[in-house]
């Protein structure tokens, strides 16, 4: 099992559309947690970080439950910009910090 | 936010050369910084791990000795891929954190793209 799992995807979906996107992790340990994403043949970017009482910036929800081991991103009234690749990233310390990332979902918004 | 550098953007050498890679925190300092590698449609692998004044911590599987790291001040690390050869063509991203690694986020560089001929 990896340690970090999302849906590859790829998402297709309207402009204005909701998108959800689901990420496990399997390490219980697992510290801090964020949402990056990546544009094509570019670096990742830090779209927010992940707080257990969930956070939100504009269009933009993060959820973490840690119970379940789940963190999710809410995308409200996709815009075309929004297309891209969103990475789940989480971090440990298990006698020196790790930080790993998931392989990463695919979004093509469309208009 | 954070800013972070990496030089040169694309590189294009012959087989058996070396290539340098620079990466620069430009407004902070960074304590660690992390290099990766990613393949086309795969995700980032990360390759090793550096503090200040340390030798880095290499992954599983990376040759240290093929890819030499040296992270001499806390703004800039360097990677050098050795004899590189055509399988080593792939995009180089390094990222800087500073302060609690457990908290803090890491910031990329915008890539270095390495093309072996």
């Amino acid at each position: 099992r990896k340690e970090v799992e999302q849906d590859p995807g790829p998402f297709n979906v309207p402009e204005g559309a909701t998108v959800a996107f689901n990420c496990t992790y399997s390490n219980s340990a697992s510290q801090s947690f964020f949402w990056y994403r990546q544009d094509c043949r570019k670096e990742p970017k830090l779209l927010m970080s992940v707080y257990s009482s969930g956070n939100e910036d504009g269009r933009f929800t993060a959820q973490l439950n840690r119970a379940s081991q789940y963190i999710s991103l809410l995308i409200r009234d996709s815009k075309l910009s929004d297309s891209a690749t969103y990475l789940c990233v989480v971090s440990l310390n298990t006698g020196g910090f790790k930080t790993i990332f998931g392989a990463g979902t695919r979004l093509f918004v469309k208009a | 936010g954070a800013v972070v550098s990496q030089h040169p953007s694309r590189v294009i050498c012959k087989s058996g050369t070396s290539v340098k890679i620079e990466c620069r925190s430009l407004d902070f300092q960074a304590t660690t910084m992390f290099w990766y590698r990613q393949f086309p449609k795969q995700s980032l692998m990360l390759m090793a791990t550096s503090n200040e004044g340390s030798k880095a911590t290499y992954e599983q599987g990376v040759e240290k000795d093929k890819f030499l790291i040296n992270h001499a001040s806390l703004t800039l690390s360097t990677l050098t891929v050795t004899s590189a050869h055509p399988e080593d063509s792939s995009f180089y991203i390094c990222s800087a954190q500073g302060g609690d690694p457990s908290t803090d986020t890491q910031y990329f560089g915008p890539g270095t793209r390495l093309t072996v001929l």
